[in-house]
Parts: C-alpha cells; sequence; structure tokens
C-alpha cells in the first residue's frame, strides 16, 4: 500500500512569504505528526493530530506556525512571514493511533529553503 | 520528562566490523515504548524495532540484534558485519504510556566504508 506521502518535495521561498506544506497520512491511521529537522540535526516535534483534533501544538516555534487536518486524513502545515530560521526538512509521519506501541511512519519530508 | 541520549554523535567503521550504538533513555513512567528508526541519506525514516518495557528479551533481525536493560536504561542496537548499506543516521526514541509523541535522540552517524 502506499507510505506517506509529503508534497512539495523541495520549496524554495523568499523571506516574509507564506508557505503551505501538505502531507497524506497512511490510509486508516487516525494520527499525524509533523517534525522539523534542521541540517544535521535531530527531530523537532512541532504538532500532532488525532483525528481533526491537535491534542498537542506545544512544538510550533512561533504563531507564524499552524496546521490543520481535515477529514481525518490530509493535512497543511503553513508557515506565515517565513524567515531564514524556517529552513528545515519538514517531516510528516503518522500511526495507526497516537500512543502507546504505535510505530510512526514517515514520509519523505519537503525542503524548505527560506532566501 | 521524557529523555534519550545518544551519545556517539558519529562512528566509522570498515565493513564487515560490528558496530554498537548506544541509547540511554529517562522517564519516571513504568510502562513505555523504545523504537529505533534510520535515516540513510535518502533521508526518509524508516522504522527498524520496537520494545516495550515489559519485554526484555533481547531480539535479533539478521545482522541486527537490541539488548535491552532496564537496569541501566538502555537499548542498544548492533549491527553486526557491517555493510556499506548500512550508513545512515539512526534514532533511538521514547515514548511513555502517557504521552502520545516521540522523544527523538539526537541521532548517531554511521559511516561505513569499503
Amino acid at each position: 500500500g502506499a507510505g506517506v506521502s509529503q508534497s512539495p518535495s523541495n520549496k524554495v521561498t523568499e523571506k516574509g512569504k507564506d508557505v503551505e506544506l501538505r502531507c497524506d497520512p497512511i490510509s486508516g491511521h487516525t494520527a499525524l505528526y509533523w517534525y522539523r529537522q534542521s541540517l544535521g540535526q535531530g527531530l523537532e516535534f512541532l504538532i500532532y493530530f488525532q483525528g481533526n483534533s491537535a491534542p498537542d501544538k506545544s512544538g510550533l516555534p512561533s504563531d507564524r506556525f499552524s496546521a490543520e487536518r481535515t477529514g481525518g486524513s490530509v493535512s497543511t502545515l503553513t508557515i506565515q512571514r517565513t524567515q531564514q530560521e524556517d529552513s528545515a526538512v519538514y517531516l510528516c509521519a503518522s500511526s495507526f493511533y497516537a500512543g502507546g506501541d504505535n510505530e510512526q511512519f514517515f514520509g519523505p519530508g519537503t525542503r524548505l529553503t527560506v532566501l | 520528562a521524557q529523555k534519550v541520549t545518544q551519545a556517539q554523535t558519529e562512528i566509522s567503521v570498515v565493513e564487515k566490523e560490528d558496530v554498537t550504538l548506544d541509547c540511554v533513555y529517562e522517564t519516571r513512567d513504568t510502562t513505555y515504548y523504545l523504537f529505533w528508526y534510520k535515516q540513510p541519506p535518502s533521508g526518509e525514516l524508516v522504522f527498524l524495532i520496537r520494545r516495550n518495557s515489559f519485554d526484555e528479551q533481547n531480539e535479533i533481525s539478521g545482522r541486527y540484534s537490541w539488548n535491552f536493560q532496564k537496569s541501566t536504561s538502555s537499548f542498544n542496537f548492533t549491527i553486526t558485519a557491517s555493510q556499506v548499506v548500512d550508513s545512515a543516521v539512526y534514532f533511538c526514541a521514547l515514548r511513555d504510556s502517557g504521552y502520545s509523541t516521540l522523544t527523538f535522540g539526537k541521532g548517531t552517524m554511521l559511516l561505513v566504508s569499503p
């Protein structure tokens, strides 16, 4: 079956512009996660969804970042007024359910470059 | 609070050598779950193994083996007879039973040269 997909794979934008990153989870997975990975760094948790609800938004770095999920499926991560420090790979993952021993399956990521 | 420490930032070995990647975790929970992921140069994280806190049995899968020791809060990963294709960043992760998110270590980059 299809894995987690993300689009675009690469995005180059100018400082101050808004960007939208999309994630399509594995069909049937109710939980969806967003992470950020800066060059040579570990994974920084941003937000997760259980269904369409986001119980934990604690990782969003500023109010310029927001995310939504509709229909319990596709999620969009929006970054407004992008800054150069937003440059990173944004990873999406999904799991059958949030918590417990459910492993997360990751997408290929979106590489964001802010000039 | 959850914390995962992967003290080895980078390891370089020559093909066919055995290598162990260390993972030490901290948790106050008695029920928790540990994971290992591989991130090859292509960038996509690949799930390798999951272990819950009640199962201390070590596991072997081909050239890969995992040693879980609650007494030292460690969940180490050994690759036997390493190959160039094993070159990747390896992440250890922890989830307490009360959490829905994973806490990742900073990763260990493994370089296997021919």
